[in-house]
């Protein structure tokens, strides 16, 4: 079985720009959650998604948005890109919020530079 | 607000060594912790803990979780190179709704 892919794997944006980055969870899966990671850090979260409907939402501001479709993969899209979004964004799938044993699976992630 | 700190933030120590890596977290409804490896990109899965006192293990890693104290560790033993890495810890709420990732704790074993 395929994990959790994301597309692209590298991007170069210029201020401005908006840029919609891609992820397809795993089989099976129904969530799908956005994070952040900026060098040096730990990944911060910034959206989760479940059957369609955003389920949390992390401290980013409006600039960022996503959306999950009918077959679960998802989209994050991010408006007037500045310098300081450029970071890696992780998509992390599971199989639903709220369940006890449900582990988090993460993608290679999108290496966003913006210039 | 949700708090996670990760100590050491960075260690060096030499292939045979044993290492103990922290996690203390403040997490409204707390459900249960997740440990991940990060060598390039995407951070793998190594425990859910959800229980104290019940060690999970895998080969020369393992891991246990006191709710009381609000904290784990992870301990790996007989390092090797490819140990290398970021560990990340984060809780995970009863909603499941988000990850809170701590710094994480560079782990560079050395030959």
């Amino acid at each position: 079985d395929a994990g959790v892919t994301q597309s692209p794997t590298h991007l170069i944006k210029t201020r401005g720009q908006h840029v919609t980055l891609r992820c397809s969870p795993i089989s099976g899966h129904k969530s799908v959650s956005w994070y952040q990671q900026v060098l040096g850090q730990g990944p911060q979260f910034i959206f989760q998604y479940y059957e369609k409907e955003e389920r949390g939402r992390g401290n980013f501001p409006d600039r960022f948005s996503a959306r999950q479709f009918p077959n679960y993969s998802s989209e994050l899209n991010v408006n007037a890109l500045l310098l300081g979004d450029s970071a890696l964004y992780l998509c992390a799938s599971s199989l639903a919020p709220g369940r006890m044993n449900t582990e988090a699976f993460f993608g290679q992630g999108t290496r966003l530079t913006v210039v | 607000e949700d708090k996670v700190v990760q100590s050491p933030l960075s260690l060096v120590v030499h292939e045979g060594d044993t290492v103990t890596l922290n996690c203390s977290y403040e997490v409204t409804n707390f459900r249960s912790l997740l440990w991940y490896k990060q060598e390039k990109k995407a951070p793998t899965f190594l425990f859910m803990l959800t229980s104290s006192g019940i060690e999970k293990k895998s080969g020369r890693l393992s891991s246990i979780l006191d709710k009381k104290e609000l904290f784990s560790i992870l301990n790996i033993t007989a390092t090797q190179t490819g140990d290398s890495a970021v560990y990340l810890c984060a809780p995970v709420e009863t909603s499941g709704s988000r990850l809170t990732f701590g710094e994480g704790t560079q782990l560079t074993v050395n030959p």
